[in-house]
């Protein structure tokens, strides 16, 4: 497809199992975000890449999340030891640049029981 | 502390009029302003952006309007449609024409827009 692809659309995992989170960008896009979006909130940044390059992780809440993006392309986010306080959707957003505005998938919805 | 607000949770409106989504900011440093729509189960989808050197920019039936001295940007959508149904997410960023640049966008935590028939 043409737009931001992630998957699973859906996660259920135990508390303390690990996770990952994969994102497909618009193809040719140099920028990538990963967001959080809690229950009645909006989407809270996590990190972001250019290219391959992790310029900010600022967002990041512990040091149990990693992100990665090693080719430039696809990006995954891990999540190790979840806690109930993970679930969450999370989102991921490309685009062209860092001068055009952010296209985003539909998120991956994170359920830790 | 939160540095986008969006100070009303829902909003009802007559089809065919007009709808005004409101929207606060406090960090000064923002200087470009994106509004996105999202639908249950969707990705935000990008809707109309403005830059801080502007005061108003049109597309279509959106029009999204900046006050700088009072930290306010609003959305008008004229003439609503049932299709716009949506949540509505006012979103900032402090890289000056990147919709994000290296820090990522600020949201608020959206309006809730119902078009009545």
């Amino acid at each position: 497809g043409a737009g931001v692809s992630q998957s699973p659309r859906y996660k259920v995992a135990k508390r303390g199992q690990d996770v990952a989170l994969r994102c497909d960008p618009i193809s040719g896009h140099v920028s990538l975000f990963w967001y959080q979006q809690a229950l009645g909130q909006g989407p809270e940044f996590l990190t972001y890449f250019q290219n391959e390059a992790q310029l900010d992780k600022s967002g990041l809440p512990s040091d149990r999340f990693f992100a990665e993006r090693p080719e430039g392309s696809v990006s995954t986010l891990k999540i190790q030891r979840t806690q109930q306080e993970d679930s969450a959707v999370y989102l991921c957003a490309s685009s062209p640049t860092t001068h055009q505005p952010q296209h985003f998938g539909d998120g991956t919805r994170l359920s830790i029981l | 502390d939160q540095q986008v607000k969006q100070n009303s949770p829902s909003l009802s409106v007559q089809e065919g009029r007009i709808s005004i989504l409101n929207c606060d900011y406090t960090n000064s440093m923002f200087d470009y302003f994106l509004w996105y729509k999202k639908y249950p189960a969707e990705g935000p989808t990008f809707l109309i952006s403005i830059s801080s050197i502007k005061d108003k920019n049109e597309d279509g039936r959106f029009t999204v309007f900046l006050n700088k001295s009072a930290k306010h940007l609003s959305l008008h959508i004229v003439p609503s449609q049932p299709g716009d149904s949506a949540v509505y997410f006012c979103a900032a960023s402090t890289e000056g024409y990147s919709g994000g640049g290296a820090d990522g966008l600020t949201f608020g935590k959206g309006t809730h827009l119902i078009i009545q028939p």
